[in-house]
C-alpha cells in the first residue's frame, strides 16, 4: 500500500524559512516523479512543483508564485521528499500535500501558517 | 498558463439521481505524445484529495464504476450515474499536459 506522510509544518513569520518532509513507502520511490500541491484555507488546489526521478535527471519545475523561493529535493536512500521554503509570504499559508507522479496518491497534508 | 473552468460551482443533487460536472480548458490538452492528460479529483470534507479519473476516462483502482469521464480537446465531463451520500465533496479537474499543471476552481456536490 502506498503511504505518504508529510511533516514539518507550523507557524512561521513572513520572510522566514521552513522545510517540509514527506516519508514515502509502499512503492519504488526512486523511480517515481514526486510533486507538492498546496491548498490555502477554504480555497482550491494549486500545484507547487515537481521533481523527476534520478534516471530522468532529478530536474525540478516550479509554479510561478514560488519559483526562486521554494526548492524541491529528494533522498532516494531514505525514501524522502523535501520542500525547502524560503522568503515565506502570508499568501503561502496553506496545507501542503506531497503526491506521486500524476497525483495518484496523496499524503494527509501539513499546515503551514505564515503570520506575524 | 492554461485556465481550467469548471461548471457549475455548486451542484445540489438528489440521492440516486445522476450528476454531471463540466470542465473546459483555455487550450487543447492533447500532448505531443498523443495523450490527453486530464484528471478528476474528489475531496471529501476534511480529507485529502483523491484521484478518480486520469487521462480523460480511466478510473483509478477502487473507484466505483458510477464515476465516468469523457471529453476531448478542451471540453471534458465527469458524470456520476447515481449519486450516493458518500459522493458529497468538492470535485476538481486538472490538466497535466502543459506546465504549470493547473486545476479547475472546483465544484461542490451536495445532497438536496
Amino acid at each position: 500500500e502506498v503511504q505518504l506522510a508529510e511533516s514539518g509544518g507550523g507557524l512561521v513569520q513572513p520572510g522566514g524559512s521552513l522545510r517540509l518532509s514527506c516519508a514515502a513507502s509502499g512503492f519504488t520511490f526512486s523511480s517515481a516523479w514526486m510533486s507538492w500541491v498546496r491548498q490555502a484555507p477554504g480555497k482550491g488546489l494549486e500545484w507547487v512543483g515537481r521533481i523527476k526521478s534520478k534516471i530522468n535527471g532529478e530536474t525540478t519545475d516550479y509554479a510561478a508564485p514560488v519559483k526562486g523561493r521554494f526548492s524541491i529535493s529528494r533522498d532516494d536512500s531514505k525514501n524522502m521528499l523535501y520542500l525547502q521554503m524560503n522568503s515565506l509570504k502570508t499568501e503561502d499559508t496553506a496545507v501542503y500535500y506531497c503526491s506521486t507522479g500524476g497525483l495518484g496518491n496523496w499524503g494527509q497534508g501539513t499546515l503551514v501558517t505564515v503570520s506575524s | 498558463d492554461v485556465v481550467m473552468t469548471q461548471s457549475p460551482l455548486s451542484l445540489p443533487v438528489t440521492l440516486g439521481q445522476p450528476a454531471s460536472i463540466s470542465c473546459r480548458s483555455s487550450q487543447s490538452l492533447v500532448h505531443s505524445d498523443g495523450n490527453t492528460y486530464l484528471s478528476w479529483f474528489q475531496q471529501r470534507p476534511g480529507q485529502s484529495p483523491r484521484r478518480l479519473i486520469y487521462k480523460v476516462s480511466n478510473r483509478d483502482s477502487g473507484v466505483p464504476d458510477r464515476f465516468s469521464g469523457s471529453g476531448s480537446g478542451t471540453d471534458f465531463t465527469l458524470k456520476i450515474s447515481r449519486v450516493e451520500a458518500e459522493d458529497v465533496g468538492v470535485y476538481y479537474c486538472m490538466q497535466g499536459t502543459h506546465w504549470p499543471f493547473t486545476f479547475g476552481g472546483g465544484t461542490k456536490v451536495e445532497i438536496k
